[in-house]
């Protein structure tokens, strides 16, 4: 079965320092990975995905993520945190099982916490 | 460029009464349509989703349904609310290389 997982409920960093966010996953085939982040009472954004090529995705926002898979990881990255960067993230990867359609599973998200 | 819209954003309802929340896409056609609930600002649950008009798949048999009338319009309804229906519901559709966009989301409080 397809699934993701994102192990850790928050993340704190300070201002300017790099961030990690961490997301691994668990499917069949080669693996369709996607990252959104969720400002409080909005709706999802899409930051950056991963379908083939190059591991290192870079996305929105100066957001990027690094596809390792001998690892099965795919953790978002950005170089300088910033206060702004404080939101809700979600790793996704695409259900390859769905029949044909088109669906996502999402991990539980991730709380960062950007301090000044 | 395409947009989704969510109505209404914010929705106190008390239980036992009905419910309509609509969403609609601009700047696409046929696109897949997905209905979300999210509880206590967390984990997605994926409720309803649609490949064309007419055409819903349920993922959890539940208090709501789903219909489709128009190609870019998607309703979520329920005919009785209980109070485990409140949440954060969001619509979103999805393109041909299956990154899902989501609209603003309306907050459903059953009380």
């Amino acid at each position: 079965a397809q699934s993701v997982a994102q192990p850790e409920d928050q993340v704190n960093v300070a201002e300017g320092n790099p961030l990690t966010v961490k997301c691994t996953y668990s499917v069949s085939g080669n693996p369709y990975l996607f990252w959104y982040v969720q400002y409080p009472n909005r709706g999802l954004q899409f930051l950056l995905k991963y379908i083939t090529g190059d591991n290192l995705v870079k996305g929105s926002y100066g957001f990027e993520a690094e596809f390792n898979k001998s690892q099965t990881s795919f953790h978002l990255k950005k170089p300088s945190a910033l206060v702004s960067d404080s939101a809700l993230y979600f790793c996704a990867v695409r259900d390859l099982f769905s029949g044909g359609y088109n669906k996502l599973i999402f991990g539980a998200g991730t709380r960062l916490a950007v301090h000044p | 460029s395409q947009t989704i819209h969510q109505w209404p954003a914010t929705l106190v309802q008390p239980v036992g009464s009905p419910l309509s929340l609509e969403c609609t896409v601009e700047g696409t056609s046929n696109p897949n349509l997905y209905w979300y609930r999210q509880a206590a600002g967390r984990g997605l649950q994926l409720l309803f989703y649609s490949v064309g008009i007419g055409q819903i798949s349920s993922e959890v048999p539940q208090n709501l349904s789903a219909s489709r009338p128009q190609d870019r319009q998607f309703i979520l309804s329920s005919k009785k609310l209980l109070l485990s229906d409140s949440g954060f519901y969001l619509c979103a559709w999805s393109d041909q290389t299956d990154t899902q966009y989501f609209g603003p989301g309306t907050r459903l409080t059953v009380l």
